[in-house]
C-alpha cells in the first residue's frame, strides 16, 4: 500500500486560508469516507483535527474543515494564526484493518 | 482523564527484540480499537497495526507482518507491541493511539534507538 501523496510545504499569511490536499486511489480516499487529519508541532506528539473527512472533535476551532473529491481529501484553515504552523498528516482506511498515512505537509505562517 | 500511558526509551543492538507496553485509563478498556503508529527521525508517520482489545484480534501492514507482535492484558488495561529482528532503521518514536473516530488519543511515545 502506497503513501497517500502530500505537498511537502504550504504557506500563507495571519489571516489568509490555506487548503492542504492529500492524493490516494479508489482503494483509500475514494472508497471510503475514513479521512483523518493530524497537526503535529515539532517535538510533540500528533493530535487529531479532523475525521470521517469533515468531522471536529471537541476543542478543534471551526477554522479548520475537511472535505473530499474522488481520491482527493483537503483540509482546510481559514483566518491562518501563528501557532497553525506545524506539520500536518492525512490518515485514509484503506480497507481490511488497513491505514495507510501521508507524507506530511509543512505548513509555514508567514 | 483518558490517558495512553506508554513504557520508557528503548536501546537495542541490531537483531535483537523489544517489547513495548501501552496503557490504557479513564475509558473502558474493550471500547476501542488500539493502533501502534512510528515515526522515524524527521520522517513522517507510519502505520503499523492494530490491536482490539475486546477478543485481542490483531492485525499488521504487510510490512510488518512477521515480525510485530501485538498483545493485551485485559488485567491491567495494556496493550504490548513486540518487534523482533531490529534494524537501524526501526529507530523511531512508537505510539501507541486510540481509534475513537480518527485517532483520538495519543500515548506520549516511546523512543527506540537500534545501534550497534
Amino acid at each position: 500500500q502506497s503513501a497517500l501523496t502530500q505537498p511537502r510545504s504550504v504557506s500563507g499569511s495571519p489571516g489568509q486560508s490555506v487548503t492542504l490536499s492529500c492524493t490516494g486511489t479508489s482503494s483509500d480516499i475514494g472508497g471510503y469516507n475514513y479521512v483523518s487529519w493530524y497537526q503535529q508541532h515539532p517535538g510533540k506528539v500528533p493530535k487529531l483535527m479532523i475525521f470521517d473527512v469533515n468531522k471536529r472533535p471537541s476543542g478543534v476551532p471551526d477554522r479548520f474543515s475537511g472535505s473530499k473529491s474522488g481520491n482527493t481529501a483537503s483540509l482546510t484553515i481559514s483566518g491562518l494564526q501563528a501557532e497553525d504552523e506545524a506539520d500536518y498528516y492525512c490518515c485514509s482506511f484503506a480497507g481490511s484493518y488497513l491505514l495507510v498515512f501521508g507524507g506530511g505537509t509543512k505548513l509555514t505562517v508567514l | 482523564q483518558v490517558q495512553l500511558l506508554q513504557s520508557g526509551a528503548e536501546v537495542k543492538n541490531p537483531g535483537a527484540s523489544v517489547k513495548l507496553s501501552c496503557k490504557a485509563s479513564g475509558y473502558t478498556f474493550i471500547t476501542y480499537k488500539l493502533f501502534w503508529v512510528r515515526q522515524a527521525p524527521g520522517q513522517g508517520l507510519e502505520y503499523v497495526g492494530v490491536i482490539n482489545p475486546d477478543g485481542g484480534f490483531t492485525d499488521y501492514t504487510h510490512k510488518f507482518r512477521g515480525r510485530v507482535t501485538m498483545t493485551r492484558d485485559m488485567s491491567t488495561n495494556t496493550v504490548y507491541m513486540e518487534m523482533s529482528s531490529l534494524r537501524p532503521d526501526d529507530t523511531a518514536v512508537y505510539y501507541c493511539t486510540r481509534n475513537g473516530g480518527g485517532m483520538d488519543v495519543w500515548g506520549q511515545g516511546t523512543t527506540v534507538t537500534v545501534s550497534s
